[in-house]
């Protein structure tokens, strides 16, 4: 189908690690996408991977990506209570310079101290 | 990071009025900037594509004589919700896409709560 999946919950504990799933569609997507949204507010770009790359780490952030399956997760080590919030994947569909997002449906992360 | 700013960041109006929404690149061009809805819970649908001097370019399903865009310089977006119904209630977020970051990027502005009664 066309959706981008991701599950809708997860809770940790803090301290823990938390990582969030992502299944998407378009095997030609160039990049691919996380975002956190906070409440009533907009998107943050918290890190993108280029499809080409199987894992892209960025301090606290580990992106995993299996092309073959489709599938991308977002590893958060040493979660923290601010990380509390919605995350969603993204993937880039179309031609260079036409290219749009298609966002998955979200995953709301709490932290419980 | 590249700002996206949005205005108003909530507006409640009346029925059969219409409502603009502005969209601005702070520190950047973003000769394509894009518009989002989001329901409470869910994810973001994508609604329409703003090119500059340019049509916009409407998602399936969406009325573009309803929600009528405009990108008239290389910072500036607006939204305009057309006789705005209760069913239009929505937060309504863009994005631009910054062209200098030498990747396929979009930086979002921080939403508009819409509120029709």
């Amino acid at each position: 189908g066309e959706d981008v999946e991701q599950s809708l919950f997860l809770s940790v504990r803090e301290g823990d690690s938390s990582v969030i799933n992502c299944t998407y569609t378009d095997s030609s997507s160039t990049y691919l996408y996380w975002y956190k949204q906070e409440p009533g507010a907009g998107l943050q770009l918290l890190t993108y991977i280029f499809s080409n790359m199987d894992m892209k780490q960025d301090q606290r952030l580990t992106v995993l990506l299996n092309k073959k399956d489709k599938h991308l997760s977002l590893r958060i080590a040493d979660t923290q209570t601010g990380d509390s919030a919605i995350y969603f994947c993204a993937e880039s569909r179309g031609p260079a310079g036409t290219y749009k997002y298609i966002f998955g449906t979200g995953t709301r992360l709490k932290v419980l101290a | 990071g590249a700002v996206v700013s949005q205005h108003p960041s909530r507006v409640i109006c009346k029925s059969g009025t219409s409502v603009k929404i502005e969209c601005r690149s702070l520190d950047f061009q973003a000769t394509t900037m894009f518009w989002y809805r989001q329901f409470p819970k869910q994810s973001l649908m994508l609604m329409a594509t703003s090119n500059e001097g340019s049509k916009a370019t409407y998602e399936q399903g969406v009325e573009k004589d309803k929600f009528l865009i405009n990108h008239a310089s290389l910072t500036l977006s607006t939204l305009t919700v057309t006789s705005a119904h209760p069913e239009d209630s929505s937060f309504y977020i863009c994005s631009a896409r910054d062209q200098g970051a030498g990747r396929e990027t979009q930086y979002f502005g921080p939403g508009t709560r819409l509120l029709v009664l």
